[in-house]
């Protein structure tokens, strides 16, 4: 089964700063897919990126980068240049391998709750 | 930029009642999701719809749930007789490639 850890409760950032919210995954499957959403306040679930196992590159989305490693099982996002906006719930999914085609079912992690101060 | 919209934002009802979620996925996606987070907990997948039928739940999509695709916009979740238990925000989500992209929710309430 298809497990998602993220070890940050909590993180605090100064605006314009980078910052690093931690996922870690397990999963034995050779195809998986890995994403990151935000929830802010209001509840909504907003698409960040997304990674392909396979992929030979990370994935980047204007300032939000994806380092991952596959021997680490990591697959951790990188905020550049923090705004105020950024406050919000964070959270790491991946995709399971039989969850093709039609399937696509996500294991969510439990979230990194992420502030930004002036 | 297209997205999932949903409706209402906020839904609350008497145990017992039936409740209709409402949700327009985007419009060139095949694919439809329902995945529901009860509160301080993870977010769980509900059910996976394709060509008009469903393609995987999970154990929480027992018979009081169902989800139809009326006309070629909408998709709906449909809780029979809701339960305290049912209190959750409900999202819907679409995709046609790797991307799934989920709407607003709907915040349920059942007092």
């Amino acid at each position: 089964a298809q497990k998602i850890t993220q070890t940050q409760p909590g993180m605090f950032v100064q605006e314009k700063e980078a910052v690093t919210l931690d996922c870690t995954y397990d999963t034995s499957d050779p195809s998986y897919g890995l994403f990151w959403y935000k929830q802010p306040s209001s509840g909504e679930m907003i698409f960040l990126i997304y990674q392909g196992s396979y992929d030979q590159q990370n994935a980047t989305e204007g300032r939000y980068s994806l380092n991952f490693q596959k021997a680490r099982k990591s697959a951790n996002l990188v905020i550049s240049a923090s705004q105020l906006g950024d406050s919000a719930m964070y959270f790491c999914a991946m995709r399971d391998f039989f969850s093709g085609g039609s399937n696509y079912k996500l294991t969510f992690g439990k979230g990194t709750l992420l502030t930004v101060n002036p | 930029e297209p997205e999932v919209t949903q409706t209402p934002s906020h839904q609350v009802t008497q145990m017992g009642q039936e409740v209709i979620l409402r949700c327009v996925p985007i419009s060139n996606h095949l694919y439809f999701y329902w995945y529901r987070q009860i509160l301080g907990q993870k977010v769980e997948f509900l059910v996976s719809f394709y060509n008009n039928e469903i393609s995987e739940k999970s154990e929480i999509f027992d018979d009081q749930f169902s989800v139809e695709r009326p006309d070629g916009s909408n998709f709906t979740l449909k809780i029979r007789s809701t339960k305290l238990e049912d209190s959750a925000m409900y999202f819907c989500a679409s995709r046609v490639n790797e991307k799934l992209f989920f709407g607003s929710g709907t915040q349920l309430s059942v007092l």
